[in-house]
């Protein structure tokens, strides 16, 4: 069990573009679901924070007009990169939780955004 | 906020010799510690976690040990085989609410 499936698994589009991306716990109800940023060969770095039917929570230097988020069920998470720009390309993944506290995080495939 | 460091960041092995990668953490509050693989262009897979009421746990060839006063704790993986070659990524908990701050990863290579 366990499984969350991200989609699409790879984005290319041209600067000024929006892209969605969508984040979906398929055997079990998230109650939390977090946005990363991996760079090439570097760690993973957490973007924001999502709970079901609150706002999300931004880490420090995440811009949240720019990444926004949207968490409308316990099994569904979205993140809009709005207006992306060159600079936005990377690998976002995201990953979700069961309950409350330090429970295991489970990870998407991720998504390839390249902005031309 | 949590700061974790990851040491080395490469290691190669020979296949059925043992690999250990040590992490260090700043936040004394930090309780909970997954490590995860990630092979190439695939997804983070939790490999085993421990939490700070135990100094070690272990599954199969897979061990962690804790050790809270000196804040660093270590994955060992035992009789290393091909398919263990891959990243792998140490955590720790920013907060109760599970937030993790990563290490910057391990590449492991296991040599036939």
């Amino acid at each position: 069990g366990a499984v969350v499936s991200q989609h699409p698994s790879r984005v290319i589009c041209k600067s000024g573009t929006s892209v969605k991306i969508e984040c979906r716990s398929l055997d079990f109800q998230a109650t939390t679901m977090f946005w990363y940023r991996q760079f090439p060969k570097k760690s993973l770095m957490l973007m924001a924070t999502s709970n079901e039917g609150s706002k999300a929570t931004y880490e420090q230097g995440v811009e949240k007009d720019k990444f926004l988020i949207n968490h409308a069920s316990l099994t569904l998470s979205t993140l809009t990169v709005t207006s992306a720009h060159p600079e936005d390309s990377s690998f976002y993944i995201c990953s979700a939780s069961k309950g409350l506290g330090n429970q295991p995080q489970h990870f998407g495939d991720g998504t390839r955004l390249s902005i031309l | 906020g949590e700061n974790v460091e990851q040491h080395p960041s490469t290691l190669s092995v020979q296949e059925g010799d043992s690999a250990v990668i040590k992490c260090t953490y700043s936040d004394s509050a930090s309780n909970y510690f997954p490590w995860y693989k990630q092979e190439l262009g695939k997804r983070p897979q939790l490999i085993i976690d421990i939490r700070s009421n135990v100094g070690e746990k272990k599954d199969q060839r897979i061990a962690v040990t804790l050790n809270k006063t000196a804040k660093h704790f270590s994955l060992h993986i035992t009789e290393t085989q091909p398919e263990d070659s891959a990243v792998y990524f140490c955590a720790a908990s920013i907060d109760g609410n599970n937030r993790l701050a990563f290490g910057k990863g391990n590449q492991v290579v296991v040599i036939p």
